[in-house]
């Protein structure tokens, strides 16, 4: 069954705006990942969060956990061309299991 | 460190035939995964490996799908008398552990199967 779910499915913004994704899953979590992947192309790691964590920073990225709430949220800031992409959420799983992606246009 | 090598990256069988596709993880990484991706969706878990054993295969289908990842070489996505359905970009990633993850996964570029 699917842990991680993103929403919304798409997002479009303009060139220089912040963008948030957001990942609901269903059961107990010990880390939760994000990854990128461009058009054609396999995933890219992002980040990683440990369950123990409420925000976690890397560059422009910011990832936030509630793990009450079961959910977790992306924010990329000053939004470029270069990040659009589909973004996935993944739990830790035995098998790292994949949502479905919200697919992000930026907007020049 | 080459990444995850996968190959070939575009694959083109006729129905009927066999479609074989290789994943070399990354060095020292000694868990691989497959994924199978269609156009505009997400990417769907199938086996889980580690070296000369299947952990999770309940993505996989019982027929005509199969998996290895032997003690030496690349792990192996078998699809025999392949269909249309069957046509769908095929995903591996690999990791240094696996089960409660603490690490990334690497991925490969990926297969692109074409069944006609």
């Amino acid at each position: 069954s699917q842990q991680g779910e993103e929403d919304p499915q798409a997002l479009s913004i303009q060139e220089g705006e912040n963008a948030t994704m957001n990942c609901s899953y269903k059961t107990s979590i010990n880390n939760l990942q994000w990854y990128r992947q461009n058009s054609g192309r396999g995933l890219v790691h992002l980040i990683l969060i440990r369950s123990n964590e409420r925000e976690k920073h890397s560059g422009r990225l910011r990832v936030t956990l509630d793990t009450s709430k079961k959910s977790s949220s992306l924010l990329i800031t000053a939004s470029r061309a270069a990040d659009t992409a589909s973004y996935f959420c993944a739990t830790d799983e035995e098998k790292l299991t994949f949502g479905t992606g919200t697919r992000l246009t930026i907007i020049p | 460190n080459a990444g995850v090598m996968q190959n070939p990256r575009h694959l083109v069988r006729r129905r009927g035939q066999e479609a074989r596709l290789r994943c070399s993880p990354m060095k020292g990484h000694s868990h691989v995964y497959w994924y199978r991706q269609l156009p505009e969706e997400g990417l769907k878990f199938m086996v889980y490996l580690q070296k000369e054993n299947i952990i999770d295969e309940s993505g996989m289908p019982k027929e005509r799908f199969s998996a290895e990842f032997p003690k030496e070489g690349p792990s192996i996505l078998r699809i025999q008398q392949v269909v249309r359905g069957d046509s769908a970009a095929y995903f591996c990633a690999s990791s240094r552990s696996g089960g409660n993850l603490n690490t990334e996964a690497f991925f490969g570029q990926g297969t692109r199967l074409t069944v006609v």
